[in-house]
């Protein structure tokens, strides 16, 4: 157990809607990570957040969008789904600055989109 | 950007070695490996900080060439654990993202 916790761990939905993925970070880390990874491929950043601001943002599509609340978790906005969506999304979270320590990730959100 | 590992696959019996390479074309601050076996969340192994430090995890170390951008891991004496897919994952000194790599799927059979 990582202490990562995301919600919902599976999600099947329609082209055109939109959900919200959940990441409660572990106790005391400040930054949180979004990653998305399609079937099979790798893990590709989304966009980071440390004590409630955006630090650093990967190819994030202008359809998706996240934010970082005063109790440090995290939520990851995803609208007029496509089936190209269709993934698995994790949360990481750290201490501080990635070059001071390791990863935690949570099991990952998978996302099915019909 | 994304960092380039290979080789893409790697297939050993228990016992024997392998070398999984990094490289990227940016000057590195660090350089992350993670294991992911199907299905699971990637798993941290270790990180390198500094150039040409090596750093251990049981039987598995790796280098960081920093300036080469490039890192190595090294799995000696394979175990069916270490089977998996392996990611190096590196950040530049003027980013905190940390983008991974394209990976290495590796099988280990008895």
């Amino acid at each position: 157990d990582s202490g990562v916790t995301q919600t919902p761990k599976h999600l099947i939905t329609a082209t055109g809607q939109r959900v919200t993925l959940r990441c409660s970070p572990r106790s005391g880390d400040l930054s949180v990570y979004w990653y998305q990874q399609s079937l099979d491929q790798g893990l590709q950043f989304l966009i980071q957040y440390y004590n409630g601001e955006e630090r650093a943002k990967g190819n994030i599509l202008e359809r998706f969008s996240a934010q970082q609340f005063p109790d440090l978790h995290s939520e990851l906005n995803l609208s007029s789904l496509e089936l190209g969506d269709s993934a698995l999304y994790f949360c990481a979270s750290t201490g501080g600055g990635v070059g001071t320590g390791e990863l935690f990730f949570g099991e990952g959100s998978r996302l099915t989109v019909l | 950007q994304q960092p380039v590992q290979s080789p893409q696959a790697v297939i050993l019996r228990e016992g024997e070695d392998a070398v999984i390479n990094c490289s990227s074309s940016k000057a590195l601050y660090s350089v992350h490996w993670y294991r992911q076996k199907h299905g699971e969340a990637p798993v941290f192994l270790m990180i390198l900080l500094k150039g040409g430090e090596q750093k251990g995890h049981e039987k598995i170390s790796a280098s960081f060439n920093e300036k080469k951008q490039q890192s190595s891991l090294y799995l000696t004496a394979s175990q069916l654990s270490y089977s998996g897919t392996y990611f190096c994952g590196t950040e530049s000194r003027d980013t905190d993202k940390l983008i991974f790599g394209t990976g290495t799927r590796l099988q280990v059979f008895p």
